[in-house]
């Protein structure tokens, strides 16, 4: 079974350009997760959907960041514009139906450089 | 803002010795759960802790979640080097919010 999907999985971009990063959930599962990855923060939720609903989107650090999930089988993450501080490791997680101890599965992730 | 605080936060060991790791918070979860990372993929789910004092073993690696559900530990016995990774602990507060909590992780390097 394909996991969680993510592309692209390395972008290189410059300071004020716009990136969207993607993300395929497992088939089935109806909560999906966008996290960032820094060694400073460690591992942050930006955002969660269930059932294609955006549900906290606290952790979202500022309004140059936006998250979409027009169906079931597909998000998007999209910076605009872009800026070094944003230079992270992004994934995104899936989940099941299931009760909250269900496993989240992790892709494996875009590493976003803003020059 | 829940915070879970894990350490040490860099370990390098010996393949063959035994390691404990903490996660720690002030803040009850009604879950824990604790992943592996390896560089460059995403973190994978090891096990979840529901019930206060519970014991979970998973081949040379024991989990429990503190009585008061505040805090857990990992403990590697006989560590091998396929042991090295990022190891991660997550708390969820429950009822129907679904969020995660995370520590900032445990650096493991067991060393040939």
């Amino acid at each position: 079974d394909a996991g969680v999907i993510q592309s692209p999985r390395h972008e290189v971009t410059e300071m004020g350009q716009e990136v969207t990063l993607r993300c395929k959930p497992i088939s089935g599962h109806n909560s999906l997760f966008w996290y960032r990855q820094t060694m400073m923060r460690g591992l942050e939720l930006l955002i969660y959907f269930n059932n294609n609903v955006p549900i906290d989107d606290s952790g979202m650090p500022e309004d140059r960041f936006s998250a979409k999930m027009p169906n079931a089988s597909f998000s998007t993450l999209k910076i605009q514009p872009s800026e070094p501080r944003d230079s992270a490791v992004y994934f995104c997680a899936s989940r099941g139906r299931a009760s909250y101890t269900d496993t989240q599965y992790f892709g494996p992730g875009t590493r976003l450089t803003v020059l | 803002t829940q915070l879970l605080e894990q350490s040490p936060q860099f370990l390098s060991i010996q393949e063959g010795e035994n390691l404990t790791v903490y996660c720690n918070s002030s803040s009850v979860f009604s879950s824990l759960q604790w992943y592996r990372q390896e560089p460059g993929e995403g973190p994978v789910l090891l096990v979840t802790v529901v019930t206060g004092g519970e014991v979970k073993k998973l081949k040379r690696l024991t989990f429990q979640f503190g009585d008061a559900r505040k805090d857990s530990s990992l403990h590697i016995t006989a560590a091998q080097p396929g042991d090295t990774g990022l190891y991660l602990c997550a708390g969820e507060s429950g009822g129907s919010n679904y969020k995660l909590t995370f520590g900032k992780g445990t650096l493991l390097t067991v060393n040939p």
